[in-house]
């Protein structure tokens, strides 16, 4: 069965950076795009970024545009989020989600649990 | 980018029920509209795609119609495990976005 665990998540400082991983299981990973998408505490969902199969298209929210690269390495079937320049606005919980199927790439048919990440001095 | 209206924020049903839950978008964007359900200390679960298709596995009881800007997700008979925050997704112009949820509660 499809399984997506994230990994990385923790405190930091207002400024600092942070990568999350994501490994995926129970699927052809290099067939499916993936995405990054977070949940604040006690809100609602928010789109943060996605990358094609093959890594060549990456789409990103305004409010991380510039600031969060994401990548893939389908050797390793592991999804990533490089996080630089982080706010306080940018803790919530973060979840690895895979693309329904290549018709459909920008719904979520599989998510993770999820890794918190908290920015706080 | 495009702005979903969900409404109600919360409302309250009985088990055995029929509830229908509203996604307004702010502009047209054709039937790329999705529906999600979020138990506490869950993650998200996809109901339907593309307005009205259900994804495999999801019971029959639950349905989407509309296209264009106005978007319903209907539960024909509410059941216990129901009861959680149900969100509205969708895609334009290489940006994703989703509504601020509904929360359906034991009455």
């Amino acid at each position: 069965q499809v399984q997506l665990v994230e990994s990385g998540g923790g405190v930091v400082q207002p400024g600092g950076s942070l990568r999350l991983s994501c490994a995926a299981s129970g699927f052809t990973f290099s067939n499916y795009g993936m995405h990054w998408v977070r949940q604040a505490p006690g809100k609602g969902l928010d789109w943060v970024a996605f990358i094609g199969y093959d890594g060549n298209n990456k789409y990103y929210a305004d409010s991380v545009k510039g600031r969060f690269t994401i990548s893939r390495d389908n050797s390793k079937t592991t999804l990533y989020l490089q996080m630089n320049s982080l706010r306080a606005e940018d803790t919530a919980v973060y979840y690895c989600t895979k693309s329904r199927d290549w018709a459909g790439w920008y719904y979520f048919d599989y998510w993770g649990q999820g890794t918190l990440v908290t920015v706080s001095s | 980018a495009i702005q979903l209206t969900q409404s109600p924020s919360s409302l309250s049903a009985s088990v055995g029920g029929r509830v229908t839950l509203t996604c307004r978008a702010s502009q047209d964007i054709s039937n790329t509209l999705a529906w999600y359900q979020q138990k506490p200390g869950k993650s998200p679960k996809l109901l339907i795609y593309d307005a009205s298709s259900l994804e495999s596995g999801v019971p029959s009881r639950f349905s989407g119609s509309g296209s264009g800007t106005d978007f319903t997700l209907t539960i024909s008979s509410l059941q216990p495990e129901d009861f959680a925050t149900y969100y509205c997704q969708q895609f334009n112009n290489y940006l994703i976005t989703f509504g601020g949820g509904t929360k359906v509660e034991i009455k």
